[in-house]
């Protein structure tokens, strides 16, 4: 089966940097995704990894090294709208590569 | 453009009460359909998916049941509601390859049983 873990919480304040690790375990790896989450919506998505390396969008970089099953979003020049919940998300092998299995979300405070 | 709905957005339903949710995908054809339920402050549980037309692949075994009767209507169903499905019910689309993992989510239908 998939499992993953990150923290549950992170506190910054704006224009900082914050790092959110997420280390994962699978039957079968086929890429680390990223999504957000803002209270009482809907989780949209942010970035994918197949493989190592550091891709970047804007304010928002994700890295993945598959050799340690780790990865993390990296997310700078931090505002008060990036207060949200970030969750990783790898492939469900069981169910052919066509599902997700998250983790629990890390819920983060961004502060004035 | 794609577009995902659902509805209702909200509800409130006593236990033992039916269920119907339902969820529409424009702009896309033969997507890969999913439902999740989330609880306050946790994450996603994949609760069943579709990959075409009357077929539906159950992940977690629950009074839940689903149905996709056209090719971008997803339903979620409940003969009889219990305490313990509550929670936020998002409907997500994805086209069926194998480049990225890119879902999108619907609006979400917050359900409370009371």
């Amino acid at each position: 089966g998939q499992s993953l873990e990150q923290p549950s919480e992170v506190t910054a304040v704006e224009g900082a940097i914050v790092q959110i690790n997420c280390t994962y375990q699978t039957s079968g790896f086929y890429g680390l995704s990223w999504y957000q989450q803002h209270d009482g919506g809907a989780p949209t998505f942010l970035s994918y990894n197949a493989l190592d390396g550091l891709e970047e969008t804007g304010r928002f970089s994700s890295f993945l090294s598959r050799s340690d099953s780790y990865g993390y979003l990296l997310l700078q020049e931090l505002q008060m709208k990036d207060s949200a919940s970030y969750f990783c998300a790898v492939r469900d092998g069981h169910t052919g590569r066509r599902a997700l299995t998250f983790g629990s979300g890390t819920r983060l405070q961004v502060q004035p | 453009s794609q577009t995902i709905h659902q509805w209702p957005a909200t509800l409130v339903q006593p236990v033992g009460s039916p269920l119907s949710l339902e969820c529409t995908v424009e702009g896309t054809s033969n997507p890969n359909l999913y439902w999740y339920r989330q609880a306050a402050g946790r994450g996603l549980q994949l609760l069943f998916y579709s990959v075409g037309i009357g077929q539906i692949s159950s992940e977690v075994p629950q009074n839940l049941s689903a149905s996709r009767p056209q090719d971008r209507q997803f339903i979620l169903s409940s003969k009889k509601l219990l305490l313990s499905d509550s929670g936020f019910y998002l409907c997500a689309w994805k086209v069926d390859t194998y480049v990225a993992d890119t879902q999108y989510f619907g609006p979400g239908t917050r359900l409370t049983v009371l």
